[in-house]
């Protein structure tokens, strides 16, 4: 069936550094791809999306690129930042079933100033 | 205005006891889901409505059953608690039928509901 893995947490990264959080799908035909973040206490909000290969999802300085190829959507951020500090979700919209989304486990994201 | 609302947002009750949670959204929204999230961190869809119709069971013991009112509502009723139901429980919304291709889901805040 579909899946989605991501690299477990948690990552632990110093002010302006380099994020990439891996994510990795199997799936039967083209699902769109999605980053939830979810911040302390809340719940889950879209960061950014990707509906067909080679496309790139971007939003807050967070991208994401859409790889048919080698079936992933890796999350990267050139300079993070505390306030980044949160759980990050790959998932993938199921094709069998379009009105449910796939979540991976999560990966927990840790910035120190 | 919150967008999805769920109360109480923190349950603790002993084993064998039937409680129940109740989500709100005022977006409008054609579809709503239940979603549980283990001490894992792991996400699982259980239920979802549409227009107070259930589209999706997860294969979800009964005794969990989810109740719509209207399209607005979406609550969830567990009886004969167990301590592997202690979980957050999120419920989501959103707009109409159509894929989610396009689409994204709107959180409520989580409940978080502790078993003894």
């Amino acid at each position: 069936g579909n899946s989605v893995t991501q690299m477990e947490g948690p990552v632990t990264l110093s002010e302006e550094a380099f994020l990439t959080i891996n994510c990795t799908y199997t799936a039967t035909g083209y699902p769109s791809l999605f980053w939830y973040v979810q911040y302390p206490g809340e719940g889950l909000q879209l960061l950014l999306k990707a509906t067909k290969a080679d496309d790139k999802g971007s939003n807050k300085g967070f991208e994401a690129t859409y790889r048919k190829e080698t079936t992933s959507f890796h999350l990267e951020k050139g300079s993070v930042q505390v306030s980044d500090s949160a759980v990050y979700f790959c998932a993938l919209s199921d094709l069998s079933d379009t009105d449910k989304l796939i979540f991976g486990t999560g990966t927990r994201l840790q910035v120190f100033p | 205005d919150t967008a999805v609302s769920q109360t109480p947002k923190y349950l603790v009750t002993q084993m064998g006891n039937d409680k129940s949670i109740k989500c709100e959204q005022n977006l409008g929204h054609d579809t709503m889901y239940w979603y549980k999230q283990d001490s894992k961190k792991f996400l699982k869809i259980m239920f979802s409505y549409n227009n107070k119709e259930l589209i999706i069971n997860e294969t979800v013991p009964n005794r969990f059953s989810p109740k719509s009112p209207d399209k607005a509502h979406l609550n969830l009723h567990i009886n004969s608690l167990e301590l592997g139901d202690s979980a957050v429980y999120f419920c989501a919304s959103r707009p109409g039928l159509a894929g989610l291709n396009t689409g994204e889901l709107f959180f409520g805040e989580g409940s978080r509901l502790t078993v003894l």
